[in-house]
């Protein structure tokens, strides 16, 4: 089975503090992908990132960052210097190529409210 | 030019009633997608496509009945709506099962 747990619900900040988001999965399948994605209050879904099960190196993105880490199953993103335009529901996913293919696997998303 | 259209945007109906929405990308993708937000912001895949053939049928509803009349489109229809189904329905494609996908902007269904 595939899944994915994002423990945070909401995280509360001031602006300019550095802010990560946990992102924790569960897969059977050797290669596999990971996103992240951004949902602002207005709704739409922007993607953010994708990482397969074989890069394990950090990217760095303007403020963005993301650390990958295969031993503990872990897809953290960190926002530096975090801004009011930050302040949306980010949520990770997983996409599998055996079991669970042709579908992305949703956390239930982490509410991240950057107060001014 | 926006990538992935979905409409309407907004749906407001009444228990019993029909309804469609129709999802278009072109982006050129093989695979397309339908989403369902519950009021929790829970997203949960309901039915994939590849090419026009239908990939996943995710233990939805028999009142729920997808149709690809090409690559580039991805309408559903829903009958005999219930309260139940007022969610924000997300229609999304991809290149492929390995690359991200894109989403439309949302169609809100409300069952009143």
């Amino acid at each position: 089975a595939q899944k994915v747990t994002q423990a945070q619900t909401e995280i509360s900040v001031v602006e300019k503090e550095d802010v990560t988001l946990d992102c924790v999965y569960e897969t059977r399948d050797t290669t596999y992908y990971l996103f992240w994605y951004k949902q602002p209050p207005s709704g739409e879904l922007v993607f953010l990132i994708r990482r397969n099960s074989f890069d394990e190196q950090n990217e760095i993105s303007g403020r963005y960052s993301w650390n990958f880490q295969k031993s503990t199953s872990s897809f953290n993103f960190t926002i530096t210097a975090s801004q009011v335009v930050d302040s949306a529901v980010y949520f990770c996913a997983l996409s599998g190529t055996t079991s669970g293919t042709y579908k992305y696997i949703f956390g239930t998303g982490t509410r991240l409210k950057v107060l001014a | 030019d926006t990538a992935v259209s979905q409409t309407p945007k907004y749906l407001v109906t009444q228990m019993g009633n029909d309804k469609s929405i129709k999802c278009e990308q072109n982006l050129g993708h093989d695979t397309m997608y339908w989403y369902k937000q519950d009021s929790k912001k829970f997203l949960k895949i309901m039915f994939s496509y590849n090419n026009k053939e239908l990939i996943i049928n995710e233990t939805v509803p028999n009142r729920f009945s997808p149709k690809s009349p090409d690559k580039a489109h991805l309408n559903l229809h829903i009958n005999s709506l219930e309260l139940g189904d007022s969610a924000v329905y997300f229609c999304a494609s991809s290149q492929d099962k390995y690359t991200e996908a894109f989403f439309g902007q949302g169609t809100r269904l409300t069952v009143v």
